[in-house]
């Protein structure tokens, strides 16, 4: 069974910064391009970034190029999200998600996480 | 990037067919067969039910079915049911290697 769980989140000041993790299991991690997805309150979904399974290709939403990285370790099956010069608009519900085929970029993510909660507030 | 244009609520009664639309541009939904659909239940993460415009992960109902028309794209519900009440959200890859998602639809039972 595909598992992804998110850690990492917190109650954060604006400007500061936070580093969200996700530890995957059930499935060849290292095989799969792997996304970050948020969610505000009450609000929509919003996609954030993706990283490719051997780290070459990497992709950031508009709204937080230049401030976010994802990373991974593929070695500890593990996703990553260092968030930085963090603003109240980011503050959100962060899912990391697994893409459905390891072979097609731009395909749907069949496997989410339960979130990690990210506040920016002063 | 714009997030796609769903509408914001539809509507039925249990074993009626309900369609749910998501418009984009030439530059992600005109481009790709890359569309996907999730279900998202209150304080759960999303589901995915459809990718690649009409494909269904296994474990998912016949009901769901989707389509695509220009940059125009499809949610179908048929036979609904009680169970499909929930958020739906849209989503394509784009030109510039991203994903956009749409604004989303609540889906309510009557």
């Amino acid at each position: 069974e595909v598992q992804l769980v998110e850690s990492g989140g917190g109650v954060v000041q604006p400007g500061r910064s936070l580093r969200l993790s996700c530890v995957a299991s059930g499935f060849p991690f290292d095989d799969y391009a792997m996304h970050w997805v948020r969610q505000a309150p009450g609000k929509g979904l919003e996609w954030v970034a993706s990283l490719s399974w051997n780290s070459v290709i990497i992709d950031y939403a508009d709204s937080v190029r230049g401030r976010f990285t994802i990373s991974r370790d593929n070695a500890k099956k593990s996703l990553y999200l260092q968030m930085n010069s963090l603003r109240v608009e980011d503050t959100a519900l962060y899912y990391c998600a697994k893409l459905l085929s390891a072979a097609l970029t731009g395909d749907g993510l069949d496997s989410w996480g339960q979130g990690t909660l990210v506040t920016v507030s002063s | 990037q714009s997030a796609l244009t769903q509408p914001a609520s539809v509507s039925g009664s249990p074993g009626q067919s309900i369609t749910i639309s998501c418009t984009g541009t030439g530059s992600d939904i005109g481009s790709y067969d890359l569309v996907s659909w999730y279900q998202q239940h209150p304080d759960r993460a999303p589901k995915l039910m459809i990718y690649e415009g009409t494909k269904r992960p296994s474990g998912v109902s016949i009901r769901f079915s989707g389509s695509k028309s220009g940059t125009t794209a499809s949610l179908t519900i048929s036979g609904l049911q009680a169970e499909d009440e929930a958020d739906y959200y849209c989503c394509s890859y784009t030109s510039t290697s991203t994903y956009v998602f749409g604004t989303g639809t609540k889906v309510t039972v009557l």
